[in-house]
């Protein structure tokens, strides 16, 4: 089986740099991707690690350590729009589907 | 934009009515996936399609749910004899290379 962990809400303020964490159990992993979804919308993709190590994206920048089962993801520099949730999601290679089996994300709220 | 669009965007049904949605994905993925998405929790896989062949059907997928991908282009989700636990977002992903869904904005079905 599998299951994701997240904490539920996270606060930070504009301009200041914030870290969501994401532990995970599965069987055959593949990858792990994090997503954004802002209320209403749908979740827009924003990183995939597939190996150890901390992959740079501009202001984001996420991390896996696949020994330890946890990755995280780190905003720079936050803004007002960065407020969202933000969805960590599993992939491993079960039958002959590619599943993507998400965590119930972290809501981030920027305040001023 | 990702590209991926669905429709209807908002469907109100009463309970024991038959609903269909309609998923145009971007043309050249041919990976086709629908999701359930209920409020605070993240997207739940329900199947997946390979240009037209559906290979895989969660166990949320009761007898009521049927998916089709006529010639691999768009999709259609449908949901018989509507329950009140049926109401959530349900979202269609296309996924390109490099392990990337490209969600659609959703269709909100309420039940009534």
């Amino acid at each position: 089986g599998q299951s994701l962990e997240q904490p539920s809400e996270v606060t930070a303020v504009e301009g200041a740099i914030v870290q969501i964490n994401c532990t995970y159990q599965t069987s055959g992993f593949y990858g792990l991707s994090w997503y954004q979804q802002h209320d209403g919308g749908a979740p827009t993709f924003l990183s995939y690690n597939a190996l150890d190590g901390l992959e740079e994206k501009g202001r984001f920048s996420s991390f896996l350590s696949r020994s330890k089962g946890y990755s995280y993801l780190l905003l720079k520099e936050l803004q007002m729009k960065d407020s969202a949730s933000y969805l960590c999601a599993v992939r491993d290679r079960r039958g002959s589907a590619r599943q993507l089996t998400f965590g119930s994300g972290t809501q981030l709220t920027v305040l001023p | 934009d990702t590209g991926v669009s669905q429709d209807p965007r908002h469907k109100i049904t009463k309970r024991g009515q038959n609903v269909t949605f309609r998923c145009d994905p971007i043309s050249e993925h041919n990976r086709l996936y629908w999701y359930r998405q209920t409020l605070g929790q993240g997207p739940e896989f329900l199947t997946y399609f390979q240009n037209e062949a559906q290979l895989e059907k969660s166990r949320l997928l009761s007898d009521r749910f049927s998916a089709e991908r006529p010639k691999g282009s768009f999709s259609t989700l449908e949901i018989q004899r509507t329950e009140q636990g049926d109401s959530a977002m349900y979202l269609c992903a296309n996924e390109g290379g490099a392990d990337t869904q490209y969600f659609g904005p959703g269709t909100r079905l309420t039940v009534l």
